[in-house]
């Protein structure tokens, strides 16, 4: 199992672009890369989900290098409502005793500030 | 309905009570988790259930017994608990165990054990 680091909290602004760095050196080839964010006495949500490269959604984009060992979510123009909690997840959709196993790690703590 | 849903919302316990919490989900997923979560921690992953056979038990003392009667239904069956396990229980599905990585949690049971 690929174990994730993220920083512990970080700071923003109001309409700034916000970029959370994960590092995942142990990563395996059938490894895809996962982002899940938390409120406050909510389950986490679904964010974005990559293999490699770049991925955009709705929400958020994925920044995954060649090496994969690392990805950046980057949140465009954060509000205050985007304060939660932040995970990175690595996840094995290949087989074995960890095929499909969601294991969140510390997670990132971001606050908005207006 | 893309929606997960846990009851009861909140839960006090006494150590010699048995309880069990349910989660419901109608959207055909064939996966579903437990997990537990304590204050400023990240969710920890008890269970997993594929095909409503279980496919993962990470571990978890047999006080806690899972359940899954159908492919709608997961319970968590509770009994003889130690105040450690107060936690908030989350309960989440996704399509298929292993499929993507993602997946829709319910808002989760706020258990307290005295």
């Amino acid at each position: 199992l690929a174990k994730t680091t993220q920083p512990i909290s970080m700071d923003s602004y109001e309409g700034q672009e916000v970029n959370i760095t994960c590092s995942h050196n142990n990563i395996a080839t059938n490894d895809y890369i996962t982002w899940y964010q938390q409120f406050p006495s909510q389950g986490p949500r679904f964010i974005i989900q990559g293999y490699k490269t770049k991925v955009t959604n709705e929400v958020a984009s994925l920044f995954i290098p060649a090496d994969r060992k690392s990805s950046t979510l980057s949140l465009p123009r954060v509000s205050l409502s985007d304060t939660a909690v932040y995970y990175c997840l690595v996840v094995n959709l290949a087989g074995g005793t960890s095929y499909g196993k969601l294991t969140f790690g510390q997670g990132t703590i971001l606050t908005v500030h207006p | 309905d893309t929606e997960v849903t846990q009851t009861p919302k909140h839960l006090v316990m006494g150590m010699t009570n048995k309880k069990s919490l349910k989660c419901e989900q109608h959207m055909g997923h064939r996966a579903m988790y437990w997990y537990k979560q304590k204050a400023k921690k990240p969710p920890e992953l008890m269970f997993v259930y594929s095909y409503e056979k279980l496919s993962i038990n990470e571990s978890v003392p047999s006080r806690f017994s899972p359940e899954c009667p159908n492919s709608s239904l997961l319970n968590l069956h509770l009994h003889a608990l130690q105040p450690e396990d107060s936690a908030l229980y989350l309960c989440a599905s996704s399509q298929e165990q292993g499929r993507n990585t993602e997946a829709f949690f319910g808002q989760g049971t706020r258990l307290t054990v005295v």
